[in-house]
């Protein structure tokens, strides 16, 4: 069965930094893309960042680029999110998915989420 | 950036009947798009991938179509447990993957 288990959400003060972990079992984590998606309260989706499987090509919302870093291990079947100079706009629930793959690639589109961890920026 | 709007925002039905959720793209993403459903609480959950692919277990009630610009998720007979947030998001253009502001779907 695939799971996806984010932690490291806690509360933390405007300009300080966090980081988020996801640990994926049920899966060849090495094979796959993988995601940060994060809901704040009240609003809808916003993808964050996606990191290939081997590291290679990673990508950022320009909201968060410069400020968040995505990484991953795959000898430990872990994602991370290191989140700095952080803003109250951050504030949200930030969610790991899986891209699926296909002989074609990733797909785009994501087909397993974790639960969430929430992330509070506010002093 | 490809940006997503659903409508309507809010739609309540009453169980058995037909919910029709609307999304359209602000330029084509062809068929590569996806729709999800999301309970407060829990993880979002994938229904339909390539507009009308229904995901492993889904429930033969959901259904996707359209391609292009303008896409529709419809729920045959609603149930009750059907109640919830529904997004779209587009895969044919990225970075940035984007999602709509979702639908939120009440049983009457």
């Amino acid at each position: 069965e695939v799971q996806l288990v984010e932690s490291g959400g806690g509360l933390v003060k405007p300009g300080g930094s966090l980081r988020l972990s996801c640990a994926a079992s049920g899966f060849t984590f090495g094979s796959y893309t993988m995601d940060w998606v994060r809901q704040a309260p009240g609003k809808g989706l916003e993808w964050v960042s996606s990191i290939v499987s081997t590291s290679t090509y990673i990508f950022y919302a320009d909201s968060v680029k410069g400020r968040f870093t995505i990484s991953r291990d795959n000898a430990k079947n872990s994602l991370f999110l290191q989140m700095n100079s952080l803003r109250a706009e951050d504030t949200a629930v930030y969610y790991c998915a899986r891209q699926p793959l296909t002989i074609f690639g990733a797909q785009g589109f994501f087909d397993y989420w974790g639960q969430g961890a929430l992330v509070t920026v506010s002093s | 950036e490809i940006v997503m709007t659903q409508s309507p925002a809010t739609l309540s039905v009453s169980p058995g009947e037909r919910a029709t959720l609307s999304c359209r793209a602000s330029q084509s993403v062809s068929n590569n798009l996806a729709w999800y459903q999301h309970k407060p609480g829990q993880a979002p959950r994938l229904l339909i991938s390539g507009a009308s692919t229904r995901a492993t277990g889904i429930p033969a009630r959901f259904s996707g179509s359209g391609s292009g610009t303008e896409f529709t998720l419809t729920i045959s007979s609603l149930q009750s447990e059907d109640s919830a947030v529904y997004y779209c998001q587009q895969y044919n253009n990225w970075p940035p993957w984007t999602f709509g502001q979702g639908t939120k779907v009440e049983i009457k």
